[in-house]
């Protein structure tokens, strides 16, 4: 069936940049997501690229996808504190219908 | 901005119980979903609802579950008799368009079994 991976931990220093990756088995996804998750918050839509696109640029965020490899990457630049967070990469399913995601990134921001 | 807001925020009850979560989606959204994520797993899609009707639902959505929309503005998530395993965080999300979409999540209904 469709899968998502993503790596479980990355630590960062502050004022660096963090590199979130995720590989996809959905070759049909038309759209994929970076969704945040703050500890005790519902998931927050960070950004999506579609998958014509090679990157997406939204402020601090760059997604870069890889569609023949099937790679997904969320790029923070100039990481602060307040990043620290659980990132999620999400695929849709061959119907549109439904979000298929991975088990989360969690990435920790130290002073 | 709008936003997706569900009750209760944390539902706590015994084991063969029925539990009733509610979720109001954003007003102008057409597709309503809920996810379920058990401590340190994946979220998980649970079912997809769209014109009073399931548009298709996951293995873990079997009989014990069911979802409406008894009015204009709620949408609910029923679990006929909770099992311990049923323990969780149940999100609820809309969005405007299928396909194309982007799927607004509420802040979740932790759901406690004993």
């Amino acid at each position: 069936g469709e899968d998502v991976e993503q790596s479980l931990f990355l630590s960062v220093r502050e004022g660096d940049s963090s590199v979130i990756n995720c590989t996809y088995t959905d070759s049909s996804s038309t759209y994929l997501y970076w969704y945040k998750q703050e500890p005790g918050a519902g998931l927050q839509l960070l950004t999506y690229i579609f998958s014509n696109m090679d990157m997406k640029q939204d402020q601090r965020l760059t997604v870069l996808l890889n569609k023949k490899d099937k790679h997904l990457s969320l790029r923070i630049a100039d990481t602060q504190t307040g990043d620290s967070a659980i990132y999620f990469c999400a695929s849709g399913n061959q119907a549109g219908t439904a979000l298929i995601f991975g088990k989360g990134t969690t990435l920790s921001v130290s002073s | 901005e709008p936003e997706v807001t569900q009750t209760p925020s944390h539902q706590v009850t015994q084991m063969g119980q029925e539990v009733i979560l509610r979720c109001v989606p954003i007003s102008n959204h057409l597709y309503f979903y809920w996810y379920r994520q058990i401590l340190g797993q994946k979220v998980e899609f649970l079912v997809s609802f769209y014109n009073n009707e399931i548009s298709e639902k996951s293995e873990i959505f079997d009989d014990q579950f069911s979802v409406e929309r008894p009015d204009g503005s709620n949408f609910t998530l029923k679990i006929r008799s909770t099992k311990l395993e049923d323990s969780a965080m149940y999100f609820c999300a809309s969005s405007e368009r299928r396909g194309f979409y982007e799927q607004y999540f509420g802040p979740g209904t932790r759901l406690t079994v004993t």
